[in-house]
């Protein structure tokens, strides 16, 4: 059981919006501003897409922003494209470990 | 450009040891802490260990303590996880991958390396 929990599958169609959730506890997400999102193809390296909860690096997309709410953060993909379609995780600053904790994976169908 | 490259993975018995490197380039790399990340099959990532610019730090996921050791070798851009105790629970994908400066994200990975830990 991951510490953060995503939904196991969301699904768009193109050019539509959809909004991946990532909820944690008081302890992680809801104690500072550090969630991070990736995106990973399969067979490939993980990608960072969104850090410090809704800051895109160079490079990334604006059709990719992040959000935070209390102990819940979210990840909203606008203008779905058919490459967009793979695994996203998200992750955060934890106070209970010295290491960074991982959601367990949100599968995207386009 | 930033290019970390991991080698050393492959099947090992149970109990066994292995020692996986990542070669950096592109980046001043004592100035950035670095990062093992593992998924086995089918499953999602996990931290496995981190250690600081300097090395003079280094963290390690429960699952892993006591038994995987995390070093580095500024002189060479190189820094390793030497895995010991190895159970079966260990297989995976391992990949390397650099701290960015916000301090709690991976800005670049490596393409991974499998070790398999099977009689």
């Amino acid at each position: 059981q991951s510490a953060l929990t995503q939904p196991a599958s969301v699904s768009g169609s193109p050019g539509q919006s959809i909004t991946i959730s990532c909820t944690g506890t008081s302890t992680d997400i809801g104690g500072a501003n550090y969630v991070s999102w990736y995106q990973q193809h399969p067979g490939k390296a993980p990608k960072l897409l969104i850090f410090d909860v809704s800051k895109r690096p160079s490079g990334i997309s604006n059709r990719f922003s992040g959000s935070k709410s209390g102990n819940t953060a979210s990840l909203t993909i606008s203008g779905l494209q058919a490459e967009d379609e793979a695994d996203y995780y998200c992750s955060s600053y934890t106070t209970i470990s010295t290491l960074v904790i991982f959601g367990g994976g949100t599968t995207l169908t386009v | 450009e930033v290019q970390l490259m991991e080698s050393g993975g492959g099947l090992v018995q149970p109990g066994g040891s292995l020692r996986l490197s990542c070669a950096a380039s592109g980046f001043i790399f004592s100035n950035h802490a670095m990062h093992w990340v593992r998924q086995a099959p089918g499953k999602g990532l996990e931290y496995v260990s981190v250690i600081s610019g300097d090395g003079g730090s280094r963290y390690y996921g429960q699952s892993v303590q006591d038994r995987f050791t995390i070093t580095r070798d500024n002189s060479r851009n190189t820094f390793y996880l030497q895995m010991g105790s190895l159970r079966d629970e260990d297989t995976a994908v391992y990949y390397c991958a650099r701290e960015s400066y916000s301090g709690y994200d991976s800005d670049y990975w490596g393409q991974g390396t499998l070790v398999t830990v099977s009689s």
